[in-house]
C-alpha cells in the first residue's frame, strides 16, 4: 500500500521535554510538510522540503526543528523552547510544492503533562 | 486580511438538500485551490482541486473558481448525514506550501 505514515498516533510530553514525531511516505514524493492544528483551527506550516537535505521554515517555525536526510522521512522535533505545543500534529507530502495536491498522514496527537 | 478565509459555520442542511461551501483569499494566494475534508479527530481527505475559472465537478461535488472576485466554493448535491465534517479550504502561495482557511463546519440533518 503506498501512503503516508505517523507514529506514534499519540504522545504525551512532560515539560522540558524534547519529542520527535515520524513522518514516512512511500509515495515517491519529492516535497513534505508539517502542519499544526489547534482546537477549531484551520492547518498552520511549520517546516516543509522540496528535496533531501534542504527545508524551509513556515510561518510558526519556532520551537521545532527538523531533518530531511532520505526521500521518504521528514521526522519534527518539537523542542523545549516550544512554549504551547500540545496540539495535532499532520504530515503531508506531494510530488511538487508549487502546484501540486498535498497527501496528509493521519496525524500525531500531542500532549503536554 | 486572512490570505483564505471561510465562515466557521456550523452551516446545517437537510438530508438531501444542497450545501454551498465558500471561501475567500487574498492578492497572496494565486494558483490552484483545494478543498479538503475533515471528520472530527482525523486528517484531512482530499476532495477536489481547481485550477481555472469556472466549475469542476466529481460525482456530487462541485467547485466554483472565481478568480476576478477571488472566491472558491464548494456545492454538495445530494447531502448525506456522512457528509457531516469540517470542510478546508486551501490555496498556493507562490513558492510556499498551501495556506488554509479554518474550516466551515457542515451538519446534515437526517
Amino acid at each position: 500500500d503506498g501512503g503516508i505514515t505517523q507514529s506514534p498516533k499519540y504522545l504525551f510530553r512532560k515539560e522540558g521535554q524534547n519529542v520527535t514525531l515520524s513522518c514516512e511516505q512511500n509515495l515517491n514524493h519529492d516535497a513534505m510538510y508539517w502542519y499544526r492544528q489547534d482546537p477549531g483551527q484551520g492547518l498552520r506550516l511549520i517546516y516543509y522540503s522540496q528535496i533531501v537535505n534542504d527545508f524551509q521554515k513556515g510561518d510558526i517555525a519556532e520551537g521545532y526543528s527538523v531533518s530531511r536526510e532520505k526521500k521518504e522521512s521528514f521526522p519534527l522535533t518539537v523542542t523545549s523552547a516550544q512554549k504551547n505545543p500540545t496540539a495535532f500534529y499532520l504530515c503531508a507530502s506531494s510530488t511538487a510544492v508549487n502546484t501540486d495536491t498535498q497527501y496528509f498522514g493521519p496525524g500525531t496527537r500531542l500532549t503536554v503533562l | 486580511q486572512k490570505e483564505v478565509e471561510q465562515n466557521s459555520g456550523p452551516l446545517s442542511v437537510p438530508e438531501g438538500a444542497i450545501a454551498s461551501l465558500n471561501c475567500t483569499y487574498s492578492d497572496r494566494v494565486s494558483q490552484s485551490f483545494f478543498w479538503y475534508r475533515q471528520y472530527s479527530g482525523k486528517s484531512p481527505e482530499l476532495i477536489m482541486s481547481i485550477y481555472s475559472n469556472g466549475d469542476k465537478e466529481d460525482g456530487r461535488f462541485t467547485a466554483q473558481l472565481n478568480k476576478a472576485s477571488q472566491y472558491v466554493s464548494l456545492l454538495i448535491r445530494d447531502s448525506q448525514p456522512s457528509d457531516s465534517a469540517t470542510y478546508l479550504c486551501a490555496g498556493h502561495t507562490g513558492r510556499r506550501a498551501l495556506t488554509f482557511g479554518s474550516g466551515t463546519r457542515l451538519q446534515v440533518q437526517p
